[in-house]
């Protein structure tokens, strides 16, 4: 098993570009979780998906949307990035949603010019 | 929202000493989590915690859950250069809450 993977590694835009962090599991894992982390802010919910076919903002959700594309994929998009979006990205899932711990994925750096 | 406390911020030891870091919450929660957090990587799990006042062992690494359901403790024992990292707490809810992280390094 791969566990969690992210696509891309690294990514730098230009304000105003769009883009999309791809995240899939492999673990067969209900929920689904995008978080940023920033330096001092530890890390930041964006936005969740508890299932199959439902997503609910979290901490930080503004500049952002998610699609569940299916069980295994969770993706994040990028409208119109500026640079307050330049941040590290995660992708975590675990199996369900109260007692269950949560597994991440390596990470997308993306820097906003 | 929720907020988690954690601290200290950072820590600088030798090797061999031992670490202590805790995590205080206004809330209450189910569930306590420690991850850790190595340079370039996301982070992993280390201990996890489900009843107020468990105390539970991963090797060199104890954590404790308060019985208050409101804070959490990690020590490390006998600390060596691969503990150098950031440990993260978390509480879960229905999802997690994450702490701002002790960067800790280790001088030989």
């Amino acid at each position: 098993n791969a566990g969690v993977t992210q696509t891309p590694k690294f990514q730098v835009l230009k304000t105003g570009q769009s883009m999309t962090l791809q995240c899939a599991q492999d673990m067969n894992h209900n929920s689904m979780y995008w978080y940023r982390q920033d330096p001092g802010m530890g890390l930041r919910l964006i936005y969740y998906s508890a299932s199959e076919g439902t997503t609910d903002k979290g901490e930080v959700p503004n500049g952002y949307n998610v699609s569940r594309l299916n069980k295994r994929e969770f993706s994040l998009r990028l409208e119109s990035a500026a640079p307050s979006q330049t941040s590290v990205y995660f992708c975590a899932s675990r199996i369900g949603t109260v007692q269950e711990t949560q597994y991440f994925g390596p990470g997308t750096r993306l820097l906003v010019l | 929202g929720q907020q988690l406390n954690q601290s200290p911020q950072s820590m600088f030891i030798q090797e061999g000493e031992d670490v202590s870091m805790n995590c205080t919450s206004s809330s209450i929660f189910n569930t306590w989590l420690w991850y850790k957090q190595d340079p370039g990587e996301g982070p992993v799990l280390l201990i996890a915690l489900y009843k107020a006042g468990e105390l539970t062992s991963n090797g060199r690494l104890t954590a404790q859950f308060g019985i208050t359901r409101k804070d959490s403790f990690l020590n490390i024992s006998a600390s060596i250069p691969s503990d150098v990292g950031i440990y993260f707490c978390a509480g879960n809810t229905d999802k997690l809450i994450f702490g701002t992280g002790t960067r800790l390094q280790v001088f030989p």
